[in-house]
């Protein structure tokens, strides 16, 4: 069964610090797919990055980065130097090649305080 | 550009009302996604539409149908409304099933049942 593990329920932390959003999954498939997105107070989901599971490159992109790692099955994604704008509620996804059906964590509520 | 379109954004009911959630995409995607969002419960697929006249259920389908009434639209109804349903409902799409394109978010409907 697939499965997507947010441990994480709620972080706190002050402007400029660094955070680790972790993301654990399960799932039988060779190939699949993984997702993060942001949920902001406003509440429309933003995507934010897409990952085959063939492809386990880091991958950088301003403040954000991701750490993908299929031997402990971990799609854990760091904002480097937080803002305040960064709080929000950030889902990490599974997505089964071709079911069509994508499986999402419980969420981390990121608070970055002033 | 609209991108994904849902109506009502609120809607209130009262146990054994029926009620159908408009979803209307502009993108011409093949793909569209039904979910519901509770707290604490990230993101479940009811119902999704690989392509026009094709659904299929998802993880939480029960008390829900769907109509993919074109390529642009996919409805979802509720019979009769259950307190259970009170929930965000997001509507997405896709442009294809097997390519796993980000899908895209509309902005989310948000039902109280009484």
């Amino acid at each position: 069964a697939q499965k997507v593990t947010q441990a994480q329920t709620e972080i706190s932390v002050v402007e400029k610090e660094d955070v680790t959003l972790d993301c654990v999954y399960e799932t039988r498939d060779t190939t699949y797919y993984l997702f993060w997105y942001k949920q902001p107070p406003s509440g429309e989901l933003v995507f934010l990055i897409r990952r085959n599971s063939f492809d386990e490159q880091n991958e950088i992109s301003g403040r954000y980065s991701w750490n993908f790692q299929k031997s402990t099955s971990s799609f854990n994604f760091t904002i480097t130097a937080s803002q305040v704008v960064d709080s929000a509620v950030y889902f990490c996804a599974l997505s089964e090649y071709n079911f069509n059906k994508f499986y999402f964590g419980s969420g981390t509520k990121l608070n970055v305080k002033p | 550009n609209a991108g994904v379109t849902q109506t009502p954004k609120f809607q209130v009911l009262k146990t054994g009302q029926s009620m159908t959630l408009q979803c209307a995409q502009d993108m011409n995607h093949n793909s569209m996604y039904w979910y519901r969002q509770d707290p604490g419960m990230g993101l479940r697929l009811i119902y999704y539409s690989a392509s026009e006249g094709t659904t299929d259920k998802g993880e939480v389908p029960n008390g829900y149908n769907v109509s993919r009434l074109n390529k642009r639209e996919f409805s979802l109804r509720l019979e009769s409304a259950a307190p259970s349903q009170t929930s965000v409902y997001f509507c997405a799409s896709s442009e294809d099933s097997t390519s796993n394109q980000p899908q895209h978010f509309g902005d989310g409907t948000r039902l109280s049942i009484l």
